[in-house]
Formats: C-alpha cells, sequence, structure tokens
C-alpha cells in the first residue's frame, strides 16, 4: 500500500479557498486517489475520487499532476462547517483496504 | 435511503469481558468492512466481506476478534475477551461494488472503552 503524506493540520478563513496537498511518492501505476472527510463523531465522507489530471464534483477539485506523486484537494470558498479532517488515500483500483494517514485537520476560522 | 448504521454508539466493559457491535449496512450492499481506530492513532483496516464471506480478514489484530455476517446482511464484530488495548473507535463501512471507484459509506461508529 502506498503510504500518503499530509500537512497535520491547517488554518483558514471563511470564503478563502483551500488547497490541501498529499504527497504519495509511491504511488503504483494502478493506484486511485481517493480524499474523504471526517467530522468529529462521524464517520468518514467520500469527497473525491481521481487517476490522472483533474476532477471536479460539486463540493470539491482534485488536482494530479503528470508524475502523479502527489496530488491537491482543493475546496472552494470554505465555510465553518467544512472544519473537519481530510484523509488522502491511495488505492489499487481493484484493491479497496483503506490505508488511512493520519489526515488533515482543517480548522476554517470566520 | 438510510445510510450505514452501527450500535451501540457507545460501549464501556472491564477488561476480560466481552463485547459484541452490530453494523448495519445500506440495504443492497454486498461488500461490508470494519475499520477500526484506537487510542488517537490512525484508522486501521480489520476485515472485508463479500455477502456471508470474509474477503479480506489480514488486518484482524488477534484471535480475540470474530467477526460474522450470517445471510450477508448484518455483520457482527466480537471481542473476547476485551483487553485495555482494543479501547477506540470502530467503524463499518459499504460498498455497492468491491472495485476502489465504488464509494465507501461509512457508519458514525461504535466508541468501545475498555477499563
Amino acid at each position: 500500500l502506498a503510504k500518503t503524506t499530509q500537512p497535520i493540520s491547517m488554518d483558514s478563513y471563511e470564503g478563502q479557498e483551500v488547497n490541501i496537498t498529499c504527497s504519495h511518492n509511491n504511488i503504483a501505476t494502478n493506484d486511485y486517489i481517493t480524499w474523504y472527510q471526517q467530522f468529529p463523531s462521524q464517520g468518514p465522507r467520500f469527497i473525491i475520487q481521481g487517476y490522472k489530471t483533474k476532477v471536479t464534483n460539486e463540493v470539491a477539485s482534485l488536482f494530479i499532476p503528470a508524475d502523479r506523486k502527489s496530488s491537491t484537494l482543493s475546496l472552494p470558498r470554505v465555510s465553518l462547517s467544512d472544519t473537519a479532517v481530510y484523509y488522502c488515500l491511495v488505492g489499487l483500483y481493484n484493491f479497496n483496504k483503506f490505508y488511512f494517514g493520519s489526515g488533515t485537520k482543517l480548522n476554517v476560522k470566520p | 435511503e438510510a445510510g450505514v448504521t452501527q450500535f451501540p454508539s457507545h460501549s464501556v466493559i472491564e477488561k476480560g469481558q466481552t463485547v459484541t457491535l452490530r453494523c448495519d449496512p445500506i440495504s443492497g450492499h454486498d461488500n461490508l468492512y470494519w475499520y477500526r481506530r484506537v487510542m488517537g492513532k490512525e484508522i486501521k483496516f480489520l476485515l472485508h466481506f463479500v455477502k456471508e464471506s470474509k474477503q479480506d480478514e489480514s488486518g484482524m489484530p488477534n484471535n480475540r476478534f470474530l467477526a460474522e455476517r450470517t445471510g450477508g446482511t448484518y455483520s457482527t464484530l466480537k471481542v473476547q475477551p476485551a483487553e485495555l488495548e482494543d479501547s477506540g473507535v470502530y467503524f463499518c463501512a459499504s460498498s455497492q461494488g468491491q472495485l476502489l471507484s465504488y464509494e465507501q459509506y461509512f457508519g458514525p461508529g461504535t466508541r468501545l472503552t475498555v477499563t
């Protein structure tokens, strides 16, 4: 399983764009990158998933450079309710045993 | 649509006792997973069911843990006898398919405290 490295914590203010970068130097050819969000006292919740280039959905964008050794989760115009822990996960397309690292604790301030 | 539910939400037991955690996956999800986070450490995979069969139980810590999924619906995770280091939050997740592209939906977790 490819391990990931993320910042332990980040601070932001309401209305700002937040970019959280994850390093995964040992990512394999068939690995996908998935991001989950976790609020206190809740289970993780899927945000977005991608393999290369850029993926966008209604809540976030995921940027993956050509070498795929890192990825960036972009949250547009965060609000206080986006305060949570964000996990970057790397896994084989047919291998869904997730490895959760320590995650990034995002604190959004008013 | 109801999400993944877990029962109880919190359990406090003494060392040496037995505890059974229950997970009800989303209806129609054949794949069910158990994870746990112990004492501030990372969330770690325990095992994966496909219907009633154990697909992967490589993350089960030892033989004090027994997971079952009779009938391929809900699942139970029994800890017997419980030890202090078993304290933590146990998460259950379910998905429609096995491929990574199938989103895993997590339950709220069961917080287990062993005293």
